[in-house]
């Protein structure tokens, strides 16, 4: 079946460094891929998306791109702020309309930015 | 638009009783979800309906749980009897099939407190 693995945390930074969050899959095909964050005391908001290979998802200054020979879709920012600090989730959604929108979620990274 | 709306926010009840949690999806959106998340499973997809007709229920824990769509506006979730390992926050979801994006629309979850 389909998986999500993504690197536990907390990632504890400080503002303006570089974070890195990997996340890697299981499918067969060519998922849609995602991250999703979660603020404190909030629901999940998508964030960024890829829906094939190559493709490079961005948004707020984070970035990934979609990587079929290593089936990863690893989480970038250049320089973070508190303001980033959040659970991240990585999650695919299965080729075809047949699965339906159900997403399979990675188990999430908490991610503390200090100033 | 409003967003899915959640109610109620939070909710502590005791053990044995009937708790029931309910959902408004986003106007329009075909796909509602149910997902609890807890400190030690992560975000687990319980049930989810399209054109309010259940396709996947097998996240449900067990015959305790129990979800309804009545109509394309309204969604329930019931634990019926609660019991403390139930405490989590429950998040209610909704997409729309023809979207290409897949994206999925999160409410702002229910904390539910089970003593």
């Amino acid at each position: 079946g389909n998986s999500v693995t993504q690197m536990e945390g907390p990632v504890t930074l400080s503002e303006e460094a570089f974070l890195t969050i990997n996340c890697t899959y299981t499918a067969t095909g060519y998922p849609s891929l995602f991250w999703y964050v979660q603020y404190p005391g909030e629901g999940l908001q998508l964030l960024l998306k890829a829906t094939k290979a190559d493709d490079k998802g961005s948004n707020k200054g984070f970035e990934a791109t979609y990587r079929k020979e290593t089936t990863s879709f690893h989480l970038e920012k250049g320089s973070v702020q508190v303001s980033d600090s959040a659970v991240y989730f990585c999650a695919l959604s299965p080729p075809g309309r047949a699965a339906g929108n159900k997403l399979t979620f990675g188990g999430g990274t908490r991610v503390l930015v200090k100033p | 638009d409003a967003g899915v709306i959640q109610s109620p926010r939070h909710e502590v009840t005791e053990m044995g009783q009937e708790v029931t949690l309910r959902c408004k999806p986003i106007s329009g959106h075909d796909y509602l979800f149910w997902y609890r998340q807890t400190m030690m499973r992560g975000l687990e997809l319980l049930i989810y309906f399209n054109n309010n007709v259940p396709i996947d229920d097998s996240g449900m824990p067990e015959d305790r749980f129990s979800a309804k769509m009545p109509n394309a506006s309204f969604s329930t979730l019931k634990i019926q009897p609660s019991e403390p390992r139930d405490s989590a926050v429950y998040f209610c979801a909704s997409s729309l099939s023809t979207s290409r994006n897949y994206e999925q629309y999160f409410g702002p979850g229910t904390r539910l407190t089970v003593t």
